[in-house]
């Protein structure tokens, strides 16, 4: 059973460019997380996904980022005019669907990606 | 979700056991405990989690106290590669759970040869 995979693993970014990353959640997975950390600090949520719905966005910049998980595909995360400021780490998680307790919650998290923007 | 407080930082001698502790003293009837890592530059991993039961999987066994103010999460033997950042998290259970984790500073265990 693969587990979270992200794509790709390293992006390098001009000022201005958009940056697109890929999550692909495990396997029955219906739940996906993005969270972002920043060189020497620690992981922040960003944003938390079923298909086709935004659950919460709390953590999300308001302007140049947005998600999405469709019906089918990976989830992407997108940034717009991407500035030296979003250089860092960005990982997804994945949770199953509601099958009673709290065992059912926990994120298993993929790689992540590094981007790097120049 | 309750605050947690670990250490900064904690060493480790290879083939002994680590502890690494946490307090979570407002935590509330319905909050569960959970542990992740973070290896350098990976994605975090799951450790374990549990609510007022001492807890044991393959990686780890978690023991809380009774008053669940406290816990502490043990890895038996630890090894160079069980260095990493330890994550203790606190968060409710049921469907208000699957929201986000929310990360500390954690506790950076260092094992040494």
């Amino acid at each position: 059973n693969a587990g979270v995979m992200q794509n790709p693993r390293h992006l390098v970014r001009r000022r201005g460019q958009e940056a697109r990353l890929r999550c692909s959640p495990m396997k029955g997975h219906s739940h996906v997380y993005w969270y972002r950390q920043l060189p020497e600090e620690g992981l922040k949520f960003m944003v938390y996904l079923q298909k086709e719905n935004i659950i919460d966005e709390s953590g999300m910049p308001k302007e140049r980022f947005s998600a999405e998980f469709p019906k089918e595909g990976p989830s992407i995360l997108r940034i717009q005019q991407v500035v030296r400021g979003d250089s860092a780490a960005y990982f997804c998680a994945s949770s199953p669907p509601i099958s009673g307790g709290p065992s059912s919650y926990e994120q298993y998290f993929g790689p992540g990606t590094r981007l790097t923007v120049t | 979700d309750a605050k947690t407080t670990q250490p900064p930082s904690m060493d480790c001698a290879e083939g002994r056991a680590a502890n690494l502790p946490c307090n979570h003293s407002t935590i509330s009837g319905n909050e569960y405990v959970y542990w992740y890592r973070q290896i350098h530059s990976q994605g975090p991993q799951y450790i374990i989690h549990g609510l007022k039961n001492n807890e044991t999987n393959e990686m780890a066994s978690l023991i809380i106290t009774e008053d669940r103010k406290s816990s502490t999460l043990i890895l038996p033997h630890a090894t160079l590669r069980d260095t990493a950042v330890y994550y203790c998290i606190v968060r409710v259970g049921g469907d208000t759970g699957r929201r986000a984790l929310t990360f500390g500073s954690g506790t950076r265990l260092q094992v040494q040869p």
